[in-house]
């Protein structure tokens, strides 16, 4: 089990560019989950798949987002036209849902800093 | 909606003294209730959880929490606390589909 693994781990880029970045879900796990965290905050939630169907999205999500979890495996998020205000950390989590139940596990995140 | 406040921003308490994070929620049915913490540089780690049954749960690390109903409150607590303790601590309520996060309370540790 090696864990919820994303990437990059940090990003750099100026306003405007488009930025994706991926997330490997733990392999059994049947949902997963966007959350973007900005200092001294928590994590906010942004959306979430039920295998590759996406069922909720966060008003947070501007039409700039966007996530995708083709064949139900890995996620991909998409920020187009990056602003200074999408700079954060970008985590990803994923959890085994059995009878409506689960905890979420976190990978390390994805920091974006938009100059 | 639900939501999590944490009324501490810092705390800060002696190596060896004993701890407890507040942490209050507010859902309409039974919640789901969490604890994460988060150490510099790391990812968010679960110390424990609530589903149902027992009120008083472990987690890892020594920690413990109690869900009490009547006051909306899910304290997380450790008798004796060590530096490497020091971290951010974050309390979250469900259900499953949608978590909800508090803004977490920073720990610091006085050696």
């Amino acid at each position: 089990d090696t864990g919820v693994s994303q990437d990059p781990r940090h990003k750099i880029t100026k306003r405007g560019q488009n930025v994706t970045f991926r997330c490997d879900p733990i392999s059994e796990h049947n949902r997963l989950y966007w959350y973007r965290q900005t200092l001294g905050q928590g994590p906010e939630f942004l959306t979430y798949f039920q295998n590759e169907a996406q069922l909720e999205k966060s008003r947070l999500l501007s039409d700039r987002f966007s996530a995708e979890r083709p064949k139900g495996s890995f996620s991909t998020l998409e920020i187009q036209r990056t602003e200074q205000g999408d700079s954060a950390m970008y985590l990803c989590a994923s959890s085994l849902i059995i009878a409506g139940v689960g905890e979420l596990f976190f990978g390390e995140g994805s920091r974006l800093t938009v100059l | 909606a639900q939501s999590v406040t944490q009324p501490d921003i810092h705390i800060t308490v002696s190596e060896g003294a004993s701890l407890e994070l507040r942490c209050n929620y507010s859902y309409g049915a039974t919640p789901y209730l969490f604890w994460y913490v988060q150490s510099p540089g790391q990812g968010l780690q679960l110390l424990l959880k609530y589903f149902s049954g027992d009120t008083l749960v472990q987690g890892i690390k020594g920690f413990e929490a109690e869900f009490k109903r009547s006051q909306s409150s899910f304290n997380l607590r450790k008798p004796s606390v060590h530096w490497s303790d020091a971290a951010e601590y974050f309390c979250a309520v469900g259900p499953d589909d949608k978590i909800i996060f508090g803004k977490g309370t920073r720990l610091h540790i006085l050696p």
